[in-house]
């Protein structure tokens, strides 16, 4: 099992580029997570999802979207990337009563 | 609205000593979760300890336990016998069982042990 995976690892992106960053799951988790890690903040809930086809709003939503079309897989997308989006992205999914399972992570420089 | 509140940014404890890291929550849900995880500085999260709201006894697992007193909210993490290992940043988060199983997270506690 690979447990859960992201794609890419690295991204440097220009003001007002898009991208879309991938998290996929070999574990048959229901429930999936998007955080972004910035230095003295923790990590903060950007959107989730409770199962294929649905997703609800985090903490700090604006200037993402999200699409969970399948129950492994979890897209997190920037439509137009702004520097405060310059971060370390987490994807995380977990079973019903269990404990979350994290991705490494991906670093997004946004120039 | 929830919130988890981690108050120490950062420790500094000698090795072989008991470590006790802090976490206050706010909830007003009777029904919810809490976890810790630590991110040692090659950046995976790791899980260490849970403890359901409805839990009788404190949670516990290996040198890892949770100190879970439910009237003053908090739920904080001890760590017995610190070793040079455990320094790393450690996260409290909080489950919310009625709304969808949002999980949030405090900013964190950074320890370091020293030798």
């Amino acid at each position: 099992n690979a447990g859960v995976t992201q794609t890419p690892k690295f991204r440097v992106l220009k003001t007002g580029q898009s991208m879309t960053l991938l998290c996929a799951q070999d574990m048959n988790h229901e429930y999936m997570y998007w955080y972004r890690q910035d230095p003295g903040m923790g990590l903060r809930l950007i959107h989730y999802s409770v199962g294929e086809g649905t997703t609800a709003k985090g903490e700090v939503p604006d200037g993402y979207n999200v699409s969970r079309l399948k129950k492994q897989n979890f897209l997190l997308g920037l439509e137009s990337a702004a520097p405060s989006q310059t971060s370390v992205y987490f994807c995380a999914s977990r079973h019903l009563h269990n404990e979350q399972f994290f991705g490494p992570g991906t670093r997004l420089t946004v120039l | 609205a929830q919130k988890i509140t981690q108050t120490q940014p950062g420790m500094f404890v000698q090795e072989k000593e008991a470590v006790t890291l802090d976490c206050t929550y706010d909830t007003s849900d009777p029904s919810y979760g809490l976890f810790w995880y630590k991110q040692p500085s090659s950046g995976e999260m790791i899980f260490l300890i849970y403890q359901g709201s409805y839990d009788q006894q404190n949670a516990t697992e290996g040198r890892y336990s949770l100190n879970f007193q439910k009237a003053r909210k908090s739920a904080n993490l001890v760590i017995s016998a610190s070793q040079l290992g455990d320094s790393a940043m450690y996260f409290c988060a909080m489950r919310d069982i009625r709304r969808d199983d949002k999980i949030i997270f405090g900013k964190g506690t950074r320890l370091h042990i020293l030798p």
